[in-house]
Parts: structure tokens; C-alpha cells; sequence
């Protein structure tokens, strides 16, 4: 069983749309969870971090934590183009001498049609 | 203040030969990441330096990868000899104290392609 999964894609929306991003994680110890956004050919950038059971909302952005189902999403209200993007969930495992290492997934494409 | 920076940004190499991979955090960071992807699969973790110690090289996928941090500053990535399944893009990433909730910052990566 992969550490983080997530559907590869691509996710096609229209424009205006809700878009949702799943994510699950193996290890049921796991704190902090994060999506980064990778437009194509560029480095991951982060957009959300979520800590806490329940919603985060920034903006047109929303994280869900679920640990209990080992569950963490991310919904874009009223998408855009711009918004195509690669979405990469990723959660920090405990590791040797108290650090924390993100582990991802293999990210979802997201297209936004207009 | 400055990003990631790494280089080169592509490589172009035959089987067999050495290529050595350059990032540069940013500046105050102790913590330096290295992950590969290869095409269509995921963002998979290499190793992690905190300062100029390796804390954990468990991703490193055999003895053809040399990965070093003197000094603490910038790190390089050696792959030697090079093998075809090498072809990937290598990230970066720093964060400053490497804490559970500390986000990366990342490089835009070098594109590797072994032939």
C-alpha cells in the first residue's frame, strides 16, 4: 500500500465549478498534511496546510481532514482556468532523530475548461 | 530573498557517464531535501540533510547516488555511473527548522534524461 494516494487524473471541470481533490494516507500517526500546487514544468508551491480534524478555508480554497478515515481533501470553489493545475497532497512522517519527512502522492491533474 | 535555486536545469547524459546536481537553499535554512520524479509516478523522497549531517538517506536508491552538504550550505547529487532508470527530475527543497508542520520550499528542479 502506497504512503499517500491519490487519483492521477486528470479531474476536468468547467469554469465556475467546484473542484475536489482526494487524498488518503497510510500512516494513522500522521499530523500535518499539505497540498502544493505544480503548474507544468515549474517547482511545487504550497497553498494549503491543514492540522486539525475539520475544514480550513483560504480564500476559494477549503482543506477537510478526516483522520479517522485517513482522509484529507481539497476543494476549489468557482475554478478557473488558471487553476489547471497538478495538485500534490503530501504528509509529513515522523522519521530518525525527531525530523519529519513529506511524503506525497503522485498528484492529481486538474483541468479548468473554459 | 532568494528561492531554490538548482542547476543545472537539464542534463543530457549517455549511460555510463557522471552527472552531478547542484541546489543552493535558501539562505538560514538548515534543512535540504532531495526527491525524484519519474514520470508518472510520485514525488518520492531521497534524503534529508539537516545542516551538513544526512538525517535520513533511507530513499537513496543504491550506491551510485552520492549526495553531500559541506559546510552546511548548498548540496550536490552525483549519480555514477548512469543508468537509464536515473532519468527523472530531481527537486530540492529547504525549510528552516524541518518542524512537523514547517512547509518546503522547493527548486525547479533539474530535468535528468540518461540514454
Amino acid at each position: 500500500q502506497k504512503e499517500v494516494e491519490q487519483n492521477s487524473g486528470p479531474l476536468s471541470v468547467p469554469e465556475g465549478a467546484i473542484a475536489s481533490l482526494n487524498c488518503t494516507y497510510s500512516d494513522r500517526g500522521s499530523q500535518s498534511f499539505f497540498w502544493y500546487r505544480q503548474y507544468s514544468g515549474k517547482s511545487p508551491e504550497l497553498i494549503m496546510s491543514i492540522y486539525s480534524n475539520g475544514d480550513k478555508e483560504d480564500g476559494r480554497f477549503t482543506a477537510q481532514l478526516n483522520k479517522a478515515s485517513q482522509y484529507v481533501s481539497l476543494l476549489i470553489r468557482d475554478s478557473q482556468p488558471s487553476d489547471s493545475a497538478t495538485y500534490l497532497c503530501a504528509v509529513n512522517r515522523g522519521a530518525s532523530g525527531g525530523s519529519y519527512i513529506p511524503t506525497f502522492g503522485r498528484g492529481t491533474s486538474l483541468i479548468v475548461h473554459p | 530573498e532568494a528561492g531554490v535555486t538548482q542547476f543545472p536545469s537539464h542534463s543530457v547524459i549517455e549511460k555510463g557517464q557522471t552527472v552531478t546536481l547542484r541546489c543552493d537553499p535558501i539562505s538560514g535554512h538548515d534543512n535540504l531535501y532531495w526527491y525524484r520524479r519519474v514520470m508518472g509516478k510520485e514525488i518520492k523522497f531521497l534524503l534529508h540533510f539537516v545542516k551538513e549531517s544526512k538525517q535520513d538517506e533511507s530513499g537513496m536508491p543504491n550506491n551510485r547516488f552520492l549526495a553531500e552538504r559541506t559546510g552546511g550550505t548548498y548540496s550536490t547529487l552525483k549519480v555514477q555511473p548512469a543508468e537509464l532508470e536515473d532519468s527523472g527530475v530531481y527537486f530540492c527543497a529547504s525549510s528552516r527548522r524541518g518542524g512537523a508542520n514547517e512547509k518546503l520550499f522547493f527548486g525547479s528542479g533539474t530535468q535528468l534524461s540518461v540514454l
